[in-house]
């Protein structure tokens, strides 16, 4: 069964640094996102992506924060410079089409730990 | 006033019970309401969506949304010590062109063998 997957698993990482977080999509899937859980906390959604645009991002997804589809397979977070409160689960999800958006997949995770 | 709200829990039941696991939202243009189950550290994985009111059946598993009451249920039959995880709502808007799902809690159940 396809499934996405994200890599890594787990990033540690210096307060001020630049992290990028992988992701892989069902193959056939048109829109993904990017979704964080804090430890304790709900899960919340980022950003939203779609034909090489963001559609909607929330307040939390300022300009340290950026998304690209650098080739037809991977979907990229990159927070340029880390700070603590950005410790969290980061999650990839993606789904079908437009159509479909209730249906949503989502990656295990990577773990952010900024120090 | 909370978009989703669900009891936290934990919520611990023997085997072979019923579960009912609730959420309650507040925004009357959610028109879509999910079900994801997550195990600790793992991602959300989809069980179950609904569209407006109504009840929807997949094997033990049935989730029920009224939308009169703004009340959505997740019925677990003849639980089992794999049931065990944290179970979370979500809602999104019908009008939504973005797919932003926003999510509740999460509950944490615990099936006792």
């Amino acid at each position: 069964e396809p499934e996405v997957t994200q890599t890594p698993s787990h990033q540690v990482t210096q307060m001020g640094q630049e992290v990028i977080l992988r992701c892989v999509p069902i193959s056939n899937h048109l829109y993904f996102y990017w979704y964080r859980q804090i430890l304790g906390q709900k899960v919340e959604f980022l950003v939203s992506f779609y034909n090489n645009e963001i559609s909607e991002k929330s307040e939390i997804f300022d300009d340290q924060f950026s998304v690209e589809r650098p080739d037809g397979s991977n979907f990229t977070l990159k927070i340029r410079s880390t700070k603590l409160e950005d410790s969290a689960m980061y999650f990839c999800a993606s789904s079908p089409g437009f159509s479909k958006h209730y249906e949503q997949y989502f990656g295990p995770g990577t773990r952010l730990t900024v120090t | 006033q909370k978009e989703v709200e669900q009891d936290p829990g934990p919520l611990s039941v023997p085997e072979g019970a019923i579960v009912s696991l609730n959420c309650t939202y507040s925004n009357s243009a959610f028109q879509y309401f999910m079900w994801y189950r997550q195990y600790s550290r793992k991602g959300p994985e989809l069980l179950m969506y609904t569209y407006s009111s109504g009840n929807k059946e997949d094997g033990r598993f049935t989730a029920q949304v009224d939308k009169s009451s703004k009340y959505i249920s997740l019925f677990i039959r003849d639980s089992q010590p794999s049931d065990s995880a944290t179970y979370l709502c979500a809602t999104q808007k019908s009008s939504s062109n973005t797919g932003k799902l926003i999510f509740g809690q999460g509950t944490t159940l615990q099936v006792k063998p």
